[in-house]
């Protein structure tokens, strides 16, 4: 099956620092999607992303899909201590049969604040 | 989005025992979904609980060992089977809402096998 391969796997950083992940696929994917998990919780959805070339904000959180549907951002600028956690990439890829497809996780980003 | 609750919320089984997983949605969903996080990892898809009808497995996934019922469009359950330490995981329900191309999560069953 298809496969999202993110990084960087794990991150230090400053409070205060800026922070940026990506995913990328071998193919393309109709959706992006990025979520963050709190240890003892599912995932929250942060962001979607639904067009190529898209670039969309929330807050302190910044996400684009790339232009050639096979690859993503996620950037968070002025980090705070609870921004800590697992952030994972989400794709669906191109519908096939009609009906909606589940998601395919990328391995996830943990990202550790040092305040 | 959609709020949705699991029951349990955890729970510790003995290996052969089988465990039934329920996923309730405060809302009407076409779409639900029931996925496996391994500890550590990342999350997998088992299946797609769809309404009024057998639930679609993913590869590596099989309805002996994970049966799922779908009976209305705001209530699902999945049941592991004949469990293994192995099947120890968190497992989570997520559902689509109509129109959205997106997947809001439950907070997930903590299941330890021993």
């Amino acid at each position: 099956g298809q496969q999202l391969n993110q990084s960087p796997q794990s991150m230090f950083i400053q409070e205060g620092e800026d922070v940026s992940m990506n995913c990328t696929s071998s193919s393309i994917f109709n959706t992006w999607l990025w979520y963050k998990q709190d240890p003892g919780e599912g995932p929250v959805l942060l962001i979607a992303l639904y067009k190529a070339g898209e670039l969309t904000s929330n807050g302190r959180l910044t996400a684009q899909f790339g232009i050639t549907r096979k690859d993503s951002f996620l950037n968070i600028s002025a980090s705070i201590p609870s921004d800590v956690g697992i952030y994972f990439c989400a794709g669906t890829p191109p519908l096939s049969g009609g009906g909606a497809d589940g998601l395919t996780f990328g391995k996830g980003t943990h990202l550790i604040i040092q305040p | 989005s959609a709020v949705i609750s699991q029951k349990p919320s955890r729970d510790i089984c003995q290996r052969g025992t089988s465990l039934t997983i329920q996923c309730q949605v405060d809302s009407q969903v076409t779409m639900m979904f029931w996925y496996r996080q391994q500890p550590g990892q990342s999350l997998t898809l088992i299946a797609t609980a769809n309404q009024g009808s057998e639930a679609t497995y993913e590869s590596g996934f099989v309805i002996d060992k994970f049966p799922i019922s779908r009976p209305n469009l705001t209530f699902s359950t999945l049941t592991v089977s004949n469990m293994s330490p192995e099947d120890s995981s968190i497992y989570l329900c997520s559902v689509e809402p109509s129109g959205a191309s997106t997947q809001y999560f439950g907070p997930g069953t903590r299941l330890l096998v021993l």
